[in-house]
């Protein structure tokens, strides 16, 4: 049992370039999450997906798309990279969004670099 | 936007030491959730609370959900090298679809 994946771990990227971030979780769970982490910052929710076919906007979304591609898959989109996003980026997944199902369960991470 | 106060912000004790950390806010919380992350790894959960009073434990590990609904400690007993990290609180106000993170407690044990 694999949990919540994400794909690539590290990544240098150049100002105004663009990458997707892969995430993906194999607990069947429907709502699912991307949180940056920024020293002193805690985590910082930037967009979330109560449910196959729905995104809503976090804390910080700026600069960023996310897409639901299906109940496992949710990935996250810098069209034009900036220092600014040089964070370690983390993807999680609940069973639901709240109540008794709301705790979530994180993936290991990728480490972002903009230069 | 609503705040958690996760404090203190960073720990240095001796192994052996029991440890102390807390989250508190001025609204009403229905859940709270306590996280551990290791350097370089996500966050995993340690314990989970749903009701006000309630008290559990995992191990050396102690996490109470405040009488007043706004706060929740976390303890760790005869703390050992493998508990370096970073402790998360997380929770979800009255009324609210997601949950909060605080900012994390850091903490350091000198063998």
């Amino acid at each position: 049992n694999a949990g919540v994946t994400q794909t690539p771990k590290f990544q240098v990227l150049k100002t105004g370039q663009s990458m997707t971030l892969q995430c993906a979780q194999d607990m069947n769970h429907n709502s699912m999450y991307w949180y940056r982490q920024d020293p002193g910052m805690g985590l910082r929710l930037i967009y979330y997906s109560a449910s196959e076919g729905t995104t809503d906007k976090g804390e910080v979304p700026n600069g960023y798309n996310v897409s639901r591609l299906n109940k496992r898959e949710f990935s996250l989109r810098l069209e034009s990279a900036a220092p600014s996003q040089t964070s370690v980026y983390f993807c999680a997944s609940s069973e639901a969004l709240s109540g008794r199902g709301e705790t979530q369960y994180f993936g290991p991470g990728t480490r972002l670099l903009v230069l | 936007g609503q705040q958690l106060n996760q404090s203190p912000q960073s720990m240095f004790i001796q192994e052996g030491e029991d440890v102390s950390m807390n989250c508190t806010s001025s609204s009403i919380f229905n859940t709270w959730l306590w996280y551990k992350q290791d350097p370089g790894e996500g966050p995993v959960l340690l314990i989970a609370l749903y009701k006000a009073g309630e008290l559990t434990s995992n191990g050396r590990l102690t996490a109470q959900f405040g009488i007043t609904r706004k706060d929740s400690f976390l303890n760790i007993s005869a703390s050992i090298p493998s508990d370096v990290g970073i402790y998360f609180c997380a929770g979800r106000f009255q009324g609210a679809q997601k949950l909060v993170f605080g900012q994390g407690t850091r903490l350091t044990i000198n063998p």
